[in-house]
């Protein structure tokens, strides 16, 4: 089966542009969060959804950060007004229920903001 | 607020030596565990996890790690490694049952290079 897909992989933005990151999780799962991983460091939570509903965001930076999974399956994660310490790898992973799943991971976003 | 420390940042392991990565964390409750494996440009494959029960826990790829409550402790082993081995490794701890963050803390990561 298919796993967890991001698009695009690579992306360059200017600073202060807007961009939008894209999750397809896999088939079924109800859990989807979004992590950034800084070059050299671990994962960092961003936000977690259960379905459609966003439960915890916790982790967004800044109200620069915005993310939603309208269906309950794809989710997009954007960033306004992007700024130089943006610029790391975003993550997305999935897991089958809810409380205590494995999480499965995409390849992430490389997000390069110039 | 839960933590994960991996103290060592590089290990260089000869190829067929044995190898064991150290991770400590700090955590409220019952700790559920992870240890996962990221390759240059991927995203990142789960090795084993903890939950509860058995404390020396089997993953893939010929992984093993015991949880250890009385050092804080779920170090990961391998008896003989191989070069397709090399990567990055990251230890996690979560979610936060306390009412904290609902996604994993992932310490910094190990990086295993492997000589011939």
């Amino acid at each position: 089966g298919a796993g967890v897909s991001q698009s695009p992989r690579y992306k360059v933005a200017k600073r202060g542009q807007d961009v939008a990151l894209r999750c397809d999780p896999i088939s079924g799962h109800v859990s989807l969060f979004w992590y950034q991983q800084a070059l050299g460091q671990g994962p960092e939570f961003l936000t977690y959804f259960q379905n459609e509903a966003q439960l915890d965001k916790s982790g967004l930076p800044s109200d620069r950060f915005f993310a939603e999974r309208p269906e309950g399956s794809v989710s997009t994660l954007k960033i306004q007004r992007t700024q130089q310490e943006d610029s790391a790898v975003y993550l997305c992973a999935s897991s089958l229920g809810l409380g205590i799943y494995e999480q499965y991971f995409g390849p992430g976003t490389r997000l390069t903001v110039t | 607020a839960q933590s994960v420390t991996q103290p060592d940042i590089h290990i260089t392991v000869s190829e067929g030596a044995s190898l064991e990565l150290r991770c400590n964390y700090s955590y409220g409750a019952t700790p559920y565990l992870f240890w996962y494996v990221q390759s240059p440009g991927q995203g990142l494959q789960l090795l084993l996890k903890y939950f509860s029960g058995d404390t020396l826990v089997q993953g893939i790829k010929g992984f093993e790690a015991e949880f250890k409550r009385s050092q804080s402790s779920f170090n990961l082993r391998k008896p003989s490694v191989h070069w397709s081995d090399a990567a990055e490794y990251f230890c996690a701890v979560g979610p936060d049952s306390g009412g904290g963050a609902d996604g994993l803390t992932f310490g910094k990561g190990t990086h295993l290079i492997i000589q011939p």
